[in-house]
């Protein structure tokens, strides 16, 4: 069965350094996204892309993160400058339509120290 | 620093019972509803979803009820089963939105 995959599974960063979460989403899906989830708290959105630009994106999302398709296959998010509250589990998703039947992928477990 | 969760509300069934869990929503332009099990340290699995102009739909053991009238939805598990212990999260999406917005949570436990 088709999955989305993430790597790293965990990165550990120090305060101040730059991050890039890599995932690859479903290969027929054409919307992609990104959410985080701090420990024991919910699922919250950050950013859904969609023919290469982003088409919603939260206010967590601000000039630190950015996201890419590099390539046909990967979705990137990068943080620019990791603060300690980033520290959360960061979860990739496609759909093969518009904001519905998302997968999502096992997630990165970011530590910030 | 410490992070401090959100005390989750907890369902604890018998093994081989019905579970019921609820959500309730807020936003009355939500016309797309979804269900996903989430596992300790895993992503949240994809279990059922829901348009706004059905009020019920059923898949495999589950069934989704949704009530537009007082914005509620809810995930019924039939025959609870050990496997089916995890926490539970509704998500809604707008007609034209591109993101699913996530409820709290709720843990199920299935006592054998």
């Amino acid at each position: 069965e088709p999955e989305v995959t993430q790597t790293p599974s965990h990165q550990v960063t120090q305060m101040g350094q730059e991050v890039i979460l890599r995932c690859v989403p479903i290969s027929n899906h054409l919307y992609f996204y990104w959410y985080r989830q701090i420990l024991g708290q919910k699922v919250e959105f950050l950013v859904s892309f969609y023919n290469n630009e982003i088409s919603e994106k939260s206010e967590i999302f601000d000039d630190q993160f950015s996201v890419e398709r590099p390539d046909g296959s990967n979705f990137t998010l990068k943080i620019r400058s990791t603060k300690l509250e980033d520290s959360a589990m960061y979860f990739c998703a496609s759909s093969e339509t518009r904001g519905v039947k998302a997968f999502f992928g096992q997630g990165t477990r970011l530590t910030v120290v | 620093g410490e992070s401090v969760g959100l005390h989750l509300p907890t369902l604890s069934v018998q093994e081989g019972d019905n579970s019921i869990i609820n959500c309730a929503y807020s936003n009355s332009a939500s016309d797309y509803f979804i269900w996903y099990k989430q596992e300790s340290g895993k992503g949240p699995q994809f279990i059922i979803d829901i348009r706004s102009n059905m009020d019920k739909r059923q898949g495999q053991r589950v069934t989704v009820l949704l009530n537009k009238t007082v914005k509620h939805l809810s995930l019924q598990i039939a025959a609870t089963q050990p496997g089916d212990s995890a926490v539970y999260f509704c998500a809604e999406n707008t007609q034209y939105g591109n993101k699913l917005v996530f409820g709290a949570g709720t843990i199920l436990r299935v006592k054998s």
